[in-house]
């Protein structure tokens, strides 16, 4: 069955730090790749998306990589600041074999980050 | 701009009544995707729709849930006869995509959420 793994359910680090998030999957084949933050009691909120035929994608001080060969994707947050405390969700989408319309998500990972 | 938007925020039922979830996408989005969120769980597939249309429901219980979106007016999700493990967060999602494009990345924008408790 198709599987997400977030690497690790909380990540604490530190002010300036970079925050590297993992996200693993199997037995599917996204046509994409998204990363989304949730804050309590929100709603997730887009932040970045990557396609299978895209290495990098950059956005201010995130970075997303895609590798289709490791099933994997990584998420970066250069010199984080505590606002960026939250928890982070991979979702994935356009399965070729399944359903166009609707996105996987991983359980999250919960980010904190220490003054 | 108005966002999603979702009504009620919080929703109080008693085991066997009935609940409904409203969701009005965003301006110009006729795509409306239904998740669940179970508390220490990850969102959850539900329901796809367009207007009038359901396009996935593999992620939808067999019993007791359905869902609509109406050429006019708020999707609904409709929960009857409510049991406690329906307890959870509710979140719509909406997007402008369009079908035709078949790797068409779907970027999908997230109401608030409606919590129900059952009690």
């Amino acid at each position: 069955s198709q599987k997400i793994e977030q690497n690790s359910e909380a990540l604490n680090i530190q002010e300036g730090k970079t925050a590297t998030l993992t996200c693993n999957y199997t037995n599917y084949s996204p046509a994409y790749l998204q990363w989304y933050r949730q804050d309590p009691g929100r709603g997730p909120v887009f932040l970045l998306l990557i396609r299978e035929n895209e290495k990098e994608k950059r956005k201010e001080r995130l970075k997303v990589t895609f590798d289709t060969t490791l099933k994997q994707s990584l998420f970066h947050i250069t010199a984080s600041q505590p606002a960026d405390s939250a928890t982070y969700l991979c979702a994935l989408g356009g399965d070729y074999g399944g359903s166009q319309g609707n996105l996987i998500f991983g359980k999250g990972t919960k980010l904190s980050v220490k003054p | 701009n108005a966002g999603v938007m979702q009504n009620p925020r919080h929703l109080v039922r008693r085991r066997g009544q009935e609940a409904r979830l409203r969701c009005s996408p965003m301006k110009g989005h006729s795509h409306v995707y239904w998740y669940r969120q179970l508390p220490e769980e990850g969102l959850k597939f539900m329901v796809y729709l367009q207007k009038e249309n359901i396009i996935d429901e593999s992620g939808m219980p067999k019993e007791r849930f359905s869902a609509e979106f109406p050429k006019e007016g708020p999707s609904i999700l409709r929960i009857q006869q409510v049991v406690r493990g329906d307890s959870a967060a509710y979140f719509c999602a909406s997007s402008p995509r369009e079908t035709s494009s078949y790797f068409a990345a779907d970027t999908q924008y997230f109401g608030p959420g409606t919590r129900l408790t059952v009690l």
